[in-house]
């Protein structure tokens, strides 16, 4: 039983263009919803996370839209480039520091 | 600055080998996790140490698994008798474990490459 589900597994898009990713998720009792970023042969680093307490939050290009009462939460990357070429999971976690579960990923390639 | 450390960062081994990978967490992390990675699919949580604690297995972790914390500090994580499907990227992370806030982020190293020929 999959904890979140993260569509689309690819995307291409153009340079400067919008990338979004979009997670669905079952479990009340998250309170914590980061977004990891991929490269190939490297760790997930940290992009951007959310509590459910607001709708969204912005850091440079990345944004996070998150729906409580849908159970959902986007990524946003504004003004795509070819260095966001990655692969981005979402996870979340439960209260009381519990750890992370992860979605399956979505590659993304961005275009020139 | 001193990330999350894993070493080695590649093994081979032949199956029914024994393997050990070492975890060198950031300093002052009392959180530590284990995590499975393979080819088009996102981390598996293994097991988790609060401190020396081992706090909580998966089910993943078969009792071919075993991972120790004994000071606190460094974790180690031994496979035995590898299978073929043992073979993995093995991902280390560390947090500071208390509280829920977002300053509270999970750190993942660069992975420890598993192949079991």
């Amino acid at each position: 039983q999959q904890q979140v589900k993260q569509s689309p597994q690819s995307l291409i898009v153009q340079k400067g263009g919008i990338s979004i990713i979009n997670c669905a998720y079952e479990n009340t009792a998250f309170d914590y919803f980061p977004w990891y970023q991929q490269f190939p042969g490297k760790g997930p680093a940290l992009l951007i996370a959310i509590r459910p307490d607001v709708s969204e939050k912005k850091e440079g290009r990345f944004t996070i839209s998150f729906n409580k009462s849908a159970k959902q939460f986007s990524l946003h990357i504004m003004d795509s480039q070819p260095g966001d070429s990655a692969t981005y999971f979402c996870a979340a976690r439960g209260s009381g520091n519990t750890p992370l579960v992860f979605g399956k990923g979505t590659r993304l390639s961005v275009i020139a | 600055d001193t990330g999350v450390s894993q070493d080695p960062r590649h093994k081979i081994t032949k199956r029914g080998q024994n393997v050990t990978f070492r975890c060198d967490p950031i300093s002052e992390h009392n959180r530590l996790y284990w995590y499975r990675q393979t080819l088009g699919q996102g981390p598996e949580f293994l097991t988790y140490f609060q401190n020396e604690a081992q706090l909580e297995k998966s089910r993943l972790l078969s009792d071919r698994f075993s991972a120790e914390r004994p000071k606190g500090s460094f974790s180690t994580l031994e496979i035995q008798r590898t299978e073929q499907g043992d073979s993995a990227m093995y991902l280390c992370a560390s947090s500071l474990g208390s509280g829920t806030g977002l300053g509270n982020t999970i750190y993942f190293g660069e992975g420890s490459w598993l192949t079991v020929v």
